[in-house]
């Protein structure tokens, strides 16, 4: 089974512009994997950001987009606050009915 | 307003079994495809299994595939996870996920039930 890619952790200053990607262990994430993004905070169910690789959620900001950037799905935040830290997880569909999460990224802002 | 409600979670010995249920609300229950998905403590989430709106696909991971079972009472309003042959790798919060009607991906979420797998 594939392995969907993340960077375990990030770090951006507050104000600042951040990009998370979402890679494969072997080959390119293209607009055929929906790539979608969910925000998670400690204890609390994920929240759907970005579909279809780059649609955003009802009620999500402006300042959470999506694209294709190379071979990775990415997730990209400007503008950074205080409340966008938390864990974010991209998930590919690859086919057959399969669908396969990256690990997460536990984003900290400071 | 979207609602799902996760609930049967609890302690269990390995070998053991659980059936999860998830009432749904707010929405045609029978026109969407539903979604187990689950995540383990200090992890990161796992799709575990899918169910078509009228059960025509069932899809599981390779992790729970031979041990769970995935169904559905559209009558009911109703998403269900029956865990057999239950394994410590398996406890878990478990998510009961809603796949939007006409694209790829999770819209909505429950707020999950807590699965332990100890002796």
């Amino acid at each position: 089974q594939a392995v969907v890619t993340q960077e375990p952790s990030f770090s951006v200053s507050p104000g600042g512009t951040v990009t998370l990607t979402c890679g494969l262990s072997s080959g390119s994430v293209s607009t055929s994997y929906y790539p979608s993004w969910y925000q998670q905070t400690p204890g609390q169910a994920p929240r759907t950001l970005i579909y279809s690789t780059n649609t955003r959620s009802s009620g999500v900001p402006d300042r959470f987009s999506g694209s294709i950037l190379g071979n990775k799905a990415a997730l990209t935040i400007a503008g950074a606050q205080a409340d966008d830290e938390s864990d974010y997880y991209c998930v590919l569909y690859m086919g057959s009915g399969i669908w396969v999460f990256g690990g997460g990224t536990k984003l900290t802002v400071l | 307003e979207v609602q799902l409600v996760e609930s049967g979670g609890g302690l269990v010995k390995p070998g053991g079994s659980l059936r999860l249920s998830c009432a749904a609300s707010g929405f045609t229950f029978s026109s969407y495809s539903m979604n187990w998905v689950r995540q383990a403590p200090g992890k990161g989430l796992e799709w575990v299994s899918s169910i078509s709106s009228s059960t025509s696909y069932i899809y599981y991971a390779d992790s729970v595939k031979g041990r769970f079972t995935i169904s559905r009472d559209n009558a009911k309003n109703s998403l269900y996870l029956q865990m057999n042959s239950l394994r410590a790798e398996d406890t878990a919060v478990y998510y009961c996920a809603r796949h939007s009607f006409s694209v790829d991906y999770f819209d909505y979420w429950g707020q999950g039930t807590l699965v332990t797998v100890s002796s």
